[in-house]
C-alpha cells in the first residue's frame, strides 16, 4: 500500500532551526490530512490537520502546507526544540486513516 | 484531558491461543477503530465500528478477528487463534465523527505470539 509515502526515514536539525517533514500521496479522494507524533512505546499523538480545501494550517510552532496539484504535504516546525525529537507520521483520511512510513526527527541541542 | 486507554500494555501468548485486547475510548466519541503496527512497518487500519456494528474492515481483518462493545465504555478486539504474524502493536482509536474528524489513539498493546 503506497498511497501515502514519507520518503525520508530520518531528519536531523539543530535546535532553533526549522524542521520540514514531507509526505506524498496518490489518492485524490483523500479529503483530510493529519500529522501525528509518536514516541517509543506510546500511541500516535495528534499534532495538526488540514482539510483538502485549504492549503495552509498553522498552530503555534507547527504549520502544515498542502499542495493538491502535486499531491504533497509538509509539516514545518519552527523553531525546533529537542523535545520535538520523535517519529512523525502523516496520515490521509477517507473513512479510515492511511499512514505513511514515518520520519524520525532528531533535534540536536 | 480525555484520552483513550488500553489494557494490557503487553501480552505474551502461545500460538493458537485466543487473546482479547481492551480499549476505553473517549467518552463522547461515536466511532471506534483498531490499527496495528508490525515492527518496522506502517501503522495499518484493521476495522472501524459505529453504532454497534462494523462499518469498515481491511483485508487483514479476517475471520480470526472480531470486535465488540460489550458495555457503554469498553471496546474489545479478539483474536481467536493467534498466529506468529499477529505479533504487533495494536492501537485503539476513537473519534467524534468519521471522515474529517481527528482520530485519537491509545498507547497501544504490544502482543507477542510465541
Amino acid at each position: 500500500d503506497q498511497q501515502v509515502k514519507q520518503n525520508s526515514p530520518s531528519l536531523s536539525v539543530q535546535e532553533g532551526r526549522i524542521s520540514i517533514l514531507n509526505c506524498d500521496y496518490t489518492n485524490s479522494m483523500f479529503d483530510y490530512f493529519l500529522w501525528y507524533k509518536k514516541y517509543p512505546a506510546e500511541g500516535p499523538t495528534f499534532l495538526i490537520s488540514i482539510s483538502s480545501i485549504k492549503d495552509k494550517n498553522e498552530d503555534g510552532r507547527f504549520t502544515v502546507f498542502l499542495n493538491k496539484s502535486a499531491k504533497h504535504l509538509s509539516l514545518h516546525i519552527v523553531p525546533s526544540q529537542p523535545g520535538d525529537s520523535a517519529v512523525y507520521f502523516c496520515a490521509a483520511s477517507g473513512s479510515r486513516l492511511t499512514f505513511g512510513e514515518g520520519t524520525q526527527l532528531t533535534v540536536n541541542p | 484531558e480525555p484520552e483513550v486507554t488500553q489494557t494490557p500494555s503487553h501480552q505474551v501468548t502461545q500460538m493458537g491461543q485466543e487473546v482479547i485486547l481492551r480499549c476505553v475510548p473517549i467518552s463522547n466519541h461515536l466511532y471506534f477503530y483498531w490499527y496495528r503496527q508490525i515492527l518496522g512497518q506502517k501503522v495499518e487500519f484493521l476495522v472501524s465500528f459505529y453504532n454497534n456494528e462494523i462499518s469498515e474492515k481491511s483485508e487483514i481483518f479476517d475471520d480470526q478477528f472480531s470486535v465488540e462493545r460489550p458495555d457503554g465504555s469498553n471496546f474489545t478486539l479478539k483474536i481467536r487463534s493467534t498466529k506468529l504474524e499477529d505479533s504487533a502493536m495494536y492501537f485503539c482509536a476513537s473519534s467524534w465523527g468519521t471522515s474529517g474528524e481527528t482520530q485519537y489513539f491509545g498507547p497501544g498493546t504490544r502482543l507477542l505470539v510465541l
